[in-house]
């Protein structure tokens, strides 16, 4: 089974600092997809990056860019210019491709991001 | 708007009550999962559709019941409810897999169920 570790419950960083936010995995697939989502006080979950396994090239979406190191099974999650909008607890999560992934993600337990103004 | 829908976003019920969640998404997904969301847990995978009338078990599926009768309605039962169902529910749908690469989540607004 798949498994995906967050080491850090929670971390604080200063506005419009850099801060990155650390994910683990273990998989015995070679070809999958992995998650960050972001949810806020009000409970909705927000993708804010995903990457497929199979792209050597880290993924980007503005301030978010993720670490993708394949050999190491470890996908970390930097935010550039850390915003008030920000703070939320974000989560890493897993999918494989196998049997197109209907079997749903596997989330990490999140990491609890404060941003002090 | 187009997403998924939760009903209802907040519930308290009584040790061996009954309730069902219900959840319908208007996006023609094939792909429907119900997760549950505990304190320092993360997201765990409850029930999970292919399509209407396919359902399976995810991680932590003991206590509750699920069917697909349509693509649109995938409701969560609890049959007897328990303390340990304290939780906050999330429902979710995406199309399935295509070669262009991941369909990711789209996840209801989430229902708040507390068991006394």
């Amino acid at each position: 089974a798949q498994t995906v570790t967050q080491s850090q419950p929670e971390m604080s960083v200063q506005e419009a600092e850099t801060v990155t936010l650390s994910c683990t995995y273990d998989t015995s697939e070679s070809d999958y997809y992995l998650f960050w989502y972001k949810q806020p006080p009000s409970r909705q979950m927000i993708l804010v990056i995903r990457q497929e396994a199979y792209k050597q090239q880290n993924a980007t979406e503005n301030r978010f860019s993720v670490n993708f190191q394949k050999a190491a099974k470890s996908f970390s999650l930097k935010i550039s210019d850390s915003q008030l909008g920000d703070a939320a607890m974000y989560f890493c999560a897993y999918r494989r491709i196998a049997g197109g992934g209907a079997d749903g993600l596997t989330f990490g337990k999140g990491t609890h991001l404060i941003i002090q103004p | 708007n187009a997403g998924v829908t939760q009903t209802p976003k907040f519930q308290v019920l009584k040790t061996g009550q009954s309730m069902t969640l219900q959840c319908a998404q208007d996006m023609n997904h094939e792909y429907m999962s119900w997760y549950r969301q505990d304190p320092g847990m993360g997201l765990r995978l409850i029930h999970y559709s292919v399509g209407a009338g396919i359902t399976d078990q995810g991680e932590v599926p003991n206590g509750y019941n699920v069917s697909r009768s349509t693509t649109e309605d995938f409701p969560l039962r609890l049959l007897s409810a328990a303390p340990s169902q304290t939780s906050v529910y999330f429902c979710a749908s995406r199309r399935r897999a295509a070669a262009s690469g991941a369909n990711v989540l789209t996840f209801g607004a989430g229902s708040r169920l507390t068991v006394l």
